[in-house]
């Protein structure tokens, strides 16, 4: 599955705490994604990049950050966390061939 | 911003009916993809459609793309037991960089 891995795949956490997801890809390619998944709306994107430090919003990007500091890794930061980022969070990567996305396993972040 | 729309969001079926889902989006797209994604699983690419009225198939599995390019469907037929799952449409934007997911439709077959 394109060598990527996420962590950590569960989190529990509280109202107001900083969290950082990770996401790791072996293969060197230069789009990564963060989306979330929520009941009846599918995925949604939150933030990309398409290079290190190279950075754009999604289209629920407000209350989290990303940073790329090497090709390799993606970072999701959730400032300080809410309720409502209660969520399954999928990291992907553009292929190359037909610009398919792969994705990651997941990371299942409860925010109490 | 881009919409994309998927109908309907669940469907259940005996094994050996067919199964459709459709995707309408609100603006025309450069291409379309599609993901299957597993209980408990990660979305998986199945296949991209770029050319207006395109039909590809894979095995039972026929997907095709509007000639205006804002909707897609696909079609299952003789559904089996392994196609349960969640399928997901994609619409992507002209520069291939960014991707407007459908709230997906969830499938049960029944044996």
């Amino acid at each position: 599955d394109a060598g990527i891995t996420q962590s950590p795949r569960h989190k529990v956490t509280e109202t107001g705490t900083p969290v950082t997801l990770r996401c790791h890809q072996t293969e060197n390619h230069r789009y990564m994604y963060w989306y979330r998944q929520d009941p009846g709306h599918g995925l949604r994107l939150i933030h990309y990049s398409y290079g290190v430090k190279d950075t754009d919003k999604g289209e629920v990007s407000d209350g989290y950050s990303v940073s790329r500091s090497k090709t390799e890794d993606f970072l999701l930061t959730l400032e300080s966390a809410t309720s409502s980022q209660t969520s399954v969070y999928f990291c992907a990567i553009k292929g190359t061939s037909d610009s398919e996305q792969y994705f990651g396993p997941g990371t299942r972040l409860t925010v109490t | 911003g881009q919409q994309v729309m998927q109908i309907p969001q669940y469907q259940h079926v005996q094994e050996g009916e067919d199964f459709t889902t459709y995707c309408n989006s609100s603006t025309t797209l450069s291409n379309i993809q599609w993901y299957k994604q597993r209980p408990g699983g990660h979305p998986v690419f199945l296949i991209q459609l770029v050319k207006s009225g395109e039909v590809k198939k894979q095995k039972r599995l026929t997907f095709q793309f509007g000639e205006a390019k804002k909707n897609s469907s696909l079609h299952i037929t003789a559904t089996q037991t392994t196609d349960v799952g969640t399928y997901f449409c994609a619409g992507v934007e002209d520069n291939f960089n960014k991707f407007y997911f459908g709230s997906g439709t969830k499938l049960n077959v029944k044996p």
